[in-house]
């Protein structure tokens, strides 16, 4: 079935630097989509990216769509400490933005302050 | 802000019981979804549902496994007799066309 490749897989950062992860797969989506989990919550989320090639920005958030449509990758600049959560990439292989998501195996960032 | 809502946050039950977990979409959505979520390891799709029919399902959604939408606002999954690996967090998504799935708080299946 289709899998996301996620990493890394964790991140123990310093404040105000900048982090980035990404995510691979061996078959194309439609839709990718970026989601930051805080524990014991449900995934929230952060960035939605629908054309290949597409650059979206969302405050210190930027996550890009992959020309080929096999990968993402997600940055956050000038990290802070409420950034600290599990962050998960998903792809969408449906037209239309409907249909189940894939989620990669997440990247859990730690920021010490 | 409209939120997918889900009851019970935590639900324990024994093994073999019935449970059934609750969602209530927001309101205009008519794409809705299980997933789930065993502790530290990702979110897996469960199943689909929509026009009152299941549109998917993973191979995770056996015969055990049910969704109904029995009133027009809830959207629930039944797992009719529990095992101790259906212990996970499970998480109610919904969406409209043309805009991406919302999900829920989730509820904490804890199976003794």
């Amino acid at each position: 079935g289709q899998q996301l490749n996620q990493s890394p897989q964790s991140m123990f950062i310093q404040e105000g630097e900048d982090v980035s992860m990404n995510c691979t797969s061996s078959s194309i989506f439609n839709t990718w989509l970026w989601y930051k989990q805080d524990p014991g919550e449900g995934p929230v989320l952060l960035i939605a990216l629908y054309k290949a090639g597409e650059l979206t920005s969302n405050g210190r958030l930027t996550a890009q769509f992959g020309i080929t449509r096999k990968d993402s990758f997600l940055n956050i600049s000038a990290s802070i400490p409420s950034d600290v959560g599990i962050y998960f990439c998903a792809g969408q292989g449906v037209s239309g933005n409907t249909g189940k998501l894939i989620f990669g195996q997440g990247t859990t960032l730690q920021v010490k302050p | 802000e409209p939120e997918v809502t889900q009851t019970p946050s935590h639900q324990v039950t024994q093994m073999g019981q019935e449970v059934i977990l609750r969602c209530v979409p927001i309101s205009n959505h008519l794409y809705f979804y299980w997933y789930r979520q065993i502790l530290g390891q990702k979110v897996e799709f469960l199943v689909s549902f929509y026009n009152n029919e299941i549109s998917e399902k993973s191979e995770i959604f056996d015969d055990q496994f049910s969704v109904e939408r029995p009133d027009g606002s809830n959207f629930t999954l039944k797992i009719r007799s529990t095992k101790l690996e259906d212990s996970a967090m499970y998480f109610c998504a919904s969406q409209r066309q043309g805009t991406e799935a919302f999900f829920g708080q989730g509820t904490r299946l804890t199976v003794v």
